[in-house]
C-alpha cells in the first residue's frame, strides 16, 4: 500500500531535549516536505527536499533541521525543542514539486513542556 | 507565506444539501489543489485543477477556477455526514519552483 509513514504519532518532551521525527515513503517520490499545523495559522511549510541531498527552507525553518540521505526517508530534527514548537507536524511527499498531489502522513502531535 | 484564503471559515449544513467553499489567492498560479482533513489526521488530496482549466469533476465534487478573479470554488453535492471535515485549497505558484501554499481551511459540519 502506497503510504507516508511518520513516527511517533504522539510525543511529549521537555525543553532542550533533542528529538527526531521520522518520515518514510514507499512511492519512490522525489519531493518531500514537512509542515506544521497550528490553530488559526493553517499549514506552514518548514523544510522541503527536491531529491536526495537537496533540501531547502520553507516558511518557518527556525529551530528545525532535516536531512535527505536516502530517497525514501526525510527525518525532522529538533536540536533544542522549545514550547513554541508544540504543534501538529505532517510529512508529505509527491512525485514532483507542485505539479502532482501531495500524500500526507498521519501526523505527529508534539508537546514541548 | 499564505496565498490561498478559504471562505467561509466554517459551514454547517443538513445531510443531503450541497456545500460550497471558496478560495481566493493573490498571485498567478500553475495549479490549484483541494484537500480534505478529518479531525487531526493527515490531509487527503481531492482534486487538482490546472490554470488553463475552468471546471473539473470527481464524483460528488465539482471544482471551478476563475483565474481572472483569482478564485476557485469547491462544491460537494448531496452531502453526507462522512463529509464532515476541514477543506483546504493549496496553490502552486512561483518562478521555476512551484511551492504549494495552503490556506487556513473551511470547517464543514454535515448534520445527519
Amino acid at each position: 500500500e502506497a503510504q507516508v509513514t511518520q513516527n511517533p504519532r504522539y510525543l511529549i518532551t521537555v525543553t532542550g531535549k533533542k528529538l527526531t521525527v521520522t518520515c518514510s515513503q514507499n512511492m519512490n517520490h522525489e519531493y518531500m516536505s514537512w509542515y506544521r499545523q497550528d490553530p488559526g495559522l493553517g499549514l506552514r511549510q518548514i523544510y522541503y527536499s527536491m531529491n536526495v541531498e537537496v533540501t531547502d527552507k520553507g516558511d518557518v525553518p527556525e529551530g528545525y533541521k532535516v536531512s535527505r540521505k536516502e530517497k525514501r526517508n526525510f527525518p525532522l530534527i529538533l536540536e533544542s525543542p522549545s514550547p513554541n514548537q508544540t504543534s501538529l507536524y505532517f510529512c508529505a511527499s509527491s512525485l514532483t514539486q507542485g505539479f502532482s498531489p501531495l500524500h500526507f502522513g498521519n501526523g505527529t502531535r508534539l508537546t514541548v513542556t | 507565506s499564505q496565498q490561498g484564503e478559504e471562505d467561509p471559515q466554517a459551514l454547517s449544513i443538513q445531510e443531503g444539501e450541497n456545500a460550497t467553499m471558496n478560495c481566493s489567492y493573490k498571485t498567478s498560479i500553475n495549479n490549484l489543489q483541494w484537500y480534505r482533513q478529518n479531525s487531526g489526521r493527515g490531509l487527503v488530496h481531492l482534486i487538482l485543477i490546472r490554470s488553463n482549466e475552468r471546471e473539473k469533476h470527481s464524483g460528488r465534487l465539482r471544482v471551478t477556477l476563475d483565474t481572472s478573479k483569482k478564485s476557485s470554488s469547491l462544491l460537494i453535492t448531496a452531502s453526507r455526514a462522512a463529509d464532515t471535515a476541514s477543506y483546504f485549497c493549496a496553490t502552486a505558484s512561483g518562478a521555476g519552483s512551484y511551492q504549494l501554499t495552503f490556506g487556513k481551511g473551511t470547517k464543514l459540519s454535515v448534520i445527519p
